[in-house]
């Protein structure tokens, strides 16, 4: 049981090229998230999906795109990077589709747009 | 929109000793979830406690506790016998209920001194 796994965990891109992120729950939670973390700041909520086709937008989604591809698995992708985009990414999982669960989060992606 | 503050950017505590976090937030809803993730130098979000604003009583989990007030929306962390591998960045954070958009606060980081 890996629980929430995330991958790379550490990315180098030029400004303008696009990547995805990936991560993977093996919990059969249904809902799954992103955030990104800035210095100084706490966790910002990009995109979620409350169960598996649906997605929707949080706090920060400008500049990101999601796929929640199956049950387990949900991508975050990055269309043309910026170095506003320099951040630690992370993915979570909870059980319940409303939220009200805790939030099991991954290990992180360290994100560098240079 | 919901606002979570930490008003605490560092703290440090002797082993063994007993420190308390803050956290106060601001909202205009009736319940609602209250949380405190740990964030090691490992990066890994824990969650450490949890509080439903529902429930008068104050949630406990072994050596961690809270005071919640939920007039005053204060949502405090106790951590008695300190301990060193509680050094880390300790968050606060709000749920609306029935929501999947978590609000983080900016941290407090918490050093244990041997």
């Amino acid at each position: 049981n890996a629980g929430v796994t995330q991958t790379p965990k550490f990315q180098v891109l030029k400004t303008g090229q696009s990547m995805t992120l990936q991560c993977a729950q093996d919990m059969n939670h249904n809902s799954m998230y992103w955030y990104r973390q800035d210095p100084g700041m706490g966790l910002r909520l990009i995109y979620y999906s409350a169960s598996e086709g649906t997605t929707d937008k949080g706090e920060v989604p400008n500049g990101y795109n999601v796929s929640r591809l199956n049950k387990r698995e949900f991508s975050l992708r990055l269309e043309s990077a910026a170095p506003s985009q320099t951040s630690v990414y992370f993915c979570a999982s909870s059980p319940a589709s409303s939220g009200k669960e805790t939030q099991y989060f991954g290990p992180g992606t360290r994100l560098l747009v240079l | 929109a919901q606002t979570v503050t930490q008003s605490q950017p560092e703290m440090s505590v002797q082993e063994a000793e007993t420190v308390t976090l803050s956290c106060t937030y601001d909202t205009s809803e009736n319940n609602y979830y209250l949380f405190w993730y740990k964030q090691p130098p490992s990066r890994q979000m824990i969650l450490v406690i949890r509080q439903e604003a529902y429930k008068q009583q104050n949630a406990t989990e072994n050596r961690f506790s809270v005071n919640f007030q939920k007039a005053a929306k204060s949502f405090s962390l106790k951590i008695s016998d300190s301990q060193l591998g509680d050094t880390a960045m300790y968050f606060c954070a709000f749920m609306k209920l029935n929501n999947n958009d978590m609000r983080f606060g900016a941290g407090t980081r918490l050093t244990v001194k041997p």
